[in-house]
């Protein structure tokens, strides 16, 4: 997958409860995504970003936040996690904001 | 907002036969991009179309895109089972850097 790697790859939690996703290169690609995927929706983009501490929300952006503190990690916090937000979650990574993007093998996430 | 419709939402066809799938968008774009998923696991890019440009090929792939009509679609000849997978087409429109999928096309193809 490109050198990408998402942690954890499953995860089960309750309501109300914080939840941290991180994504992990070793392409030292620019641009860094989190997407979210649902049966009828396709894939739908959370936040993006596109240098160390540069993010940006995209569609559905509202009960998560990102940080980027290094160019290889991009972390997604749930802070309050709800039932709606059950999905699977993934990462992708671009040279530019143009270009193909290479995604990680995602992240199912059950928040019962 | 803009977003690529793929159809048919699931298609079915026996090894050999060529499949298929189209997308329509909404607004002027820079490129439109096809992927693939296999079930459980992340999108691999298939190829990249630009806006000036009306026909591309990759191996078994060939790709036609009509600005005109807003329009693309993917063609996949000689299909084999492991071309099993959804398909997606993605897009960015001329004001945004981000880009939009659509909701995907279902490929089976059966032994």
């Amino acid at each position: 997958d490109a050198g990408i790697t998402q942690s954890p790859r499953h995860k089960v939690t309750e309501t109300g409860t914080p939840v941290t996703l991180r994504c992990h290169q070793t392409e030292n690609h620019r641009y860094m995504y989190w997407y979210r995927q649902d049966p009828g929706h396709g894939l739908r983009l959370i936040h993006y970003s596109y240098g160390v501490k540069d993010t940006d929300k995209g569609e559905v952006s509202d009960g998560y936040s990102v940080s980027r503190s290094k160019t290889e990690d991009f972390l997604l916090t749930l802070e309050s996690a709800t039932s709606s937000q059950t999905s699977v979650y993934f990462c992708a990574i671009s040279e530019g904001s143009r270009n193909e993007q290479f995604f990680g093998p995602g992240t199912r996430l059950t928040v019962l | 907002s803009q977003q690529g419709e793929e159809d048919p939402q699931a298609l079915s066809i026996q090894e050999g036969e060529n499949a298929t799938m189209n997308c329509s968008y909404k607004t002027s774009i820079n490129n439109l991009q096809w992927y693939r998923q296999n079930s459980g696991r992340g999108l691999v890019h298939l190829i990249l179309i630009r806006s000036n440009e009306r026909e591309k090929h990759s191996g078994r792939l060939r790709v036609t895109l009509d600005t005109s009509k807003k329009s693309s679609s993917l063609l996949i000849t000689a299909s084999r089972a492991a071309d099993t997978a959804s398909y997606f087409c993605a897009t960015d429109a001329l004001d945004t850097d981000k880009l939009i999928f659509g909701t995907g096309t279902r490929l089976q193809v059966f032994p």
